[in-house]
């Protein structure tokens, strides 16, 4: 059973297309995220929610949109997509008691043409 | 802003042979500190963290770390490395909430017979 599952895996599209990943958690945690991994490998955080709540949201476009319908999913959508947003895309959990403790998906490799 | 830097991007080692990828932490408050590991193509995991008490920390496949406040460093050793042990190793830095962890840009571990 995959704790943290992330689809799709991969996706290739247009530019100015809109697209979503879809993250989901069974390990019951109570705060999920989105980061981002661009082509050098460096990790960057999007987003954090808590139960739901948005918690973390860093200096992202505002065409990068995150939802959370239970504490379980952490979706994110993503409009107008451009050239720069060719990354891999990771989504993340963790307890808030145990500090750093994240539980990674395998990534969605995202490349806009 | 916590912070951390990997002071080098690829580290080539031999099989068998001991190996040091360094790192060092900005910040003028508590830090807790992390390695996590990302084999290709896969998503990142926990190698090991040091939160506080010993500042000397390992994990199950031999690796350790050793927290140094007056040299603001959390360095990762193993004394001998398998090829198996080829992969992406990123320190980070949480903050005392643990919400988000900053990562270094990776140290590329490539082991060779």
């Amino acid at each position: 059973d995959t704790a943290v599952s992330q689809t799709p895996k991969y996706l290739v599209t247009q530019m100015g297309n809109d697209k979503s990943i879809k993250c989901e958690q069974n390990l019951g945690h109570d705060t999920m995220y989105w980061y981002k991994q661009d082509s050098k490998k460096f990790l960057k955080i999007m987003f954090s929610y808590n139960n739901k709540e948005l918690i973390i949201n860093e200096t992202v476009p505002n065409r990068f949109s995150p939802k959370s319908p239970d504490k379980a999913h952490l979706n994110l959508h993503i409009n107008s997509l451009e050239l720069g947003d060719s990354a891999v895309y990771f989504c993340a959990s963790s307890q808030g008691a145990e500090i750093g403790e994240l539980f990674f998906g395998e990534g969605s490799r995202l490349t806009v043409l | 802003a916590q912070s951390v830097t990997q002071l080098d991007s690829q580290v080539p080692v031999f099989e068998e042979a001991p190996v040091e990828l360094r790192c060092n932490y900005s910040s003028s408050v508590s830090v807790y500190l992390f390695w996590y590991v990302q084999y290709p193509n896969q998503g990142l995991q926990l190698l090991l963290k040091y939160l506080s008490g010993s500042t000397l920390v390992e994990s199950i496949n031999g690796f350790e770390a050793e927290f140094n406040k007056s040299q603001t460093s959390f360095h990762l050793r193993k004394p001998s490395v398998h090829i198996s042990d080829t992969a992406e190793y990123f320190c980070a830095v949480s903050d005392s909430l643990g919400y988000a962890l900053n990562f270094g840009k990776g140290t590329s571990l490539l082991v060779t017979p």
